[in-house]
């Protein structure tokens, strides 16, 4: 069955203080891996999408990567406004399957 | 920036009655989607629509859900006599061009069955 497992479920950090967010999968054939941010009572936005291992993509504090059964959000330096939950969804035939997401506050 | 519109922004029902939640895709995108989003849990995957049919759908997406593109700018999601375990946030989403580009999320329409 195909799957995606989020980790940790919350993170809190200091304002400065970089950290990871993983994202396992299992999947029979992965067509691309998605990160969003999502705020609360907001849809999902869009940050990067790797379509395979090895592949890095970077966005101003962030820097997504991924090999082939999992995938790191890094986040350098983060501020408050980075504070949302993150969700990794990976692609399946037309659909995604997305996890649980991680929820990151940020404090000053 | 482009955006996807969803209305209404939250809907309240009685449980067996039919909702309709409306959503206004970005203009040049071909692909939409909905999804939804109980409480607490993961965004699952309810049904792609592409060149005015289903492309795919999920185990939740049963004979009491339809979806329509009645005109060229709108796409609606209808069910057809809700249940309490239909009370979600539901998401419309839009891509120019299938899911292995970004999808483009809405802001969604809280429904609670009561």
């Amino acid at each position: 069955e195909d799957q995606v497992t989020q980790s940790p479920e919350a993170l809190r950090l200091q304002e400065g203080e970089s950290s990871s967010l993983n994202c396992s999968y299992t999947v029979s054939g992965l067509r691309g891996l998605f990160w969003y941010r999502q705020d609360p009572g907001k849809g999902p936005e869009f940050l990067f999408t790797l379509y395979s291992a090895g592949e890095e993509k970077e966005k101003e504090r962030l820097k997504a990567t991924l090999t082939k059964k999992e995938s790191f959000l890094h986040i350098t330096a983060p501020k408050p406004e980075d504070s949302a939950t993150y969700l990794c969804a990976v692609q399946v035939t037309d659909k995604l399957i997305f996890g649980t997401g991680t929820r990151l506050q940020v404090f000053p | 920036e482009p955006e996807v519109t969803q209305t209404p922004s939250h809907q309240v029902t009685q449980m067996g009655q039919e909702v309709i939640l409306r959503c206004v895709p970005i203009s040049n995108h071909l692909y939409f989607y909905w999804y939804r989003q109980i409480l607490g849990q993961k965004v699952e995957f309810l049904v792609s629509f592409y060149n005015n049919e289903i492309s795919e759908k999920s185990e939740i997406f049963d004979d009491q859900f339809s979806v329509e593109r009645p005109d060229g700018s709108n796409f609606t999601l209808k069910i057809r006599s809700t249940k309490l375990e239909d009370s979600a946030m539901y998401f419309c989403a839009s891509s120019g061009s299938g899911t292995n580009e970004k999808l483009f999320f809405g802001s969604g329409t809280q429904l609670s069955v009561l």
